[in-house]
């Protein structure tokens, strides 16, 4: 059983460039959230998605992000116009049902965005 | 919004001793969680807590709901030199909110 994909592992952009972080859940999962963890600190909620809807993004910067899952293929997060604050470590986690249901989540391995 | 105090930031012990942290919040929560983090890795789920008062252990590890639902604690028991890596507690209510963490290492 594969867990949660997160790909590419690392990442390199210069500022100005765009972002594009993939996730693909397990297999049976259809809802998919997004954290974002600076160093040394803990996971900050970004956005919380299903296929095709997002369900919320509360916690997503309304500027320049953007988090799509779309009914074939793996959630993606976009950054446009990275700037260095962005460098962080970027991790997907996915469930088999809503998180109202309390389900626990699974994390991916991450993908470490440096901007230079 | 909610926010998860974590305590300790870090512990140096010596293997074979036990540990304790814990989480406190301002707000309750429906569910608390407790995931481990290995550099390079995502959080890795320990013990889940459904219930107020709740006490489960996943081998080494005792983890509590608080009565409360504001609170909960982790034990490691004998730890061993693979329990190094950050502990963070989670709190969730529709989302699921991290604590700061507790950075654990061993002593040789």
């Amino acid at each position: 059983n594969a867990g949660v994909m997160q790909n590419p592992r690392h990442l390199v952009r210069r500022r100005g460039q765009e972002a594009r972080l993939r996730c693909s859940p397990m297999k049976g999962h259809s809802h998919v959230y997004w954290y974002r963890q600076l160093p040394e600190e803990g996971l900050k909620f970004m956005v919380y998605l299903q296929k095709e809807n997002i369900i919320d993004e509360s916690g997503m910067p309304k500027e320049r992000f953007s988090a799509e899952f779309p009914k074939e293929g793996p959630s993606i997060l976009r950054i446009q116009q990275v700037v260095r604050g962005d460098s962080a470590a970027y991790f997907c986690a996915s469930s088999p049902a809503s998180w109202v249901a309390n389900e626990k989540l699974f994390f991916g391995s991450g993908t470490q965005l440096s901007v230079l | 919004g909610q926010q998860l105090n974590q305590s300790p930031q870090s512990m140096f012990i010596q293997e074979g001793e036990d540990v304790s942290m814990n989480c406190t919040s301002s707000s309750i929560f429906n569910t608390w969680l407790w995931y481990k983090q290995d550099p390079g890795e995502g959080p890795v789920l320990l013990i889940a807590l459904y219930k107020a008062g709740e006490l489960t252990s996943n081998g080494r590890l005792t983890a509590q709901f608080g009565i409360t639902r504001k609170d909960s604690f982790l034990n490691i028991s004998a730890s061993i030199p693979s329990d190094v890596g950050i502990y963070f507690c989670a709190g969730q209510f529709e989302k699921l909110t991290f604590g700061t963490g507790t950075r654990l290492t061993i002593i040789p």
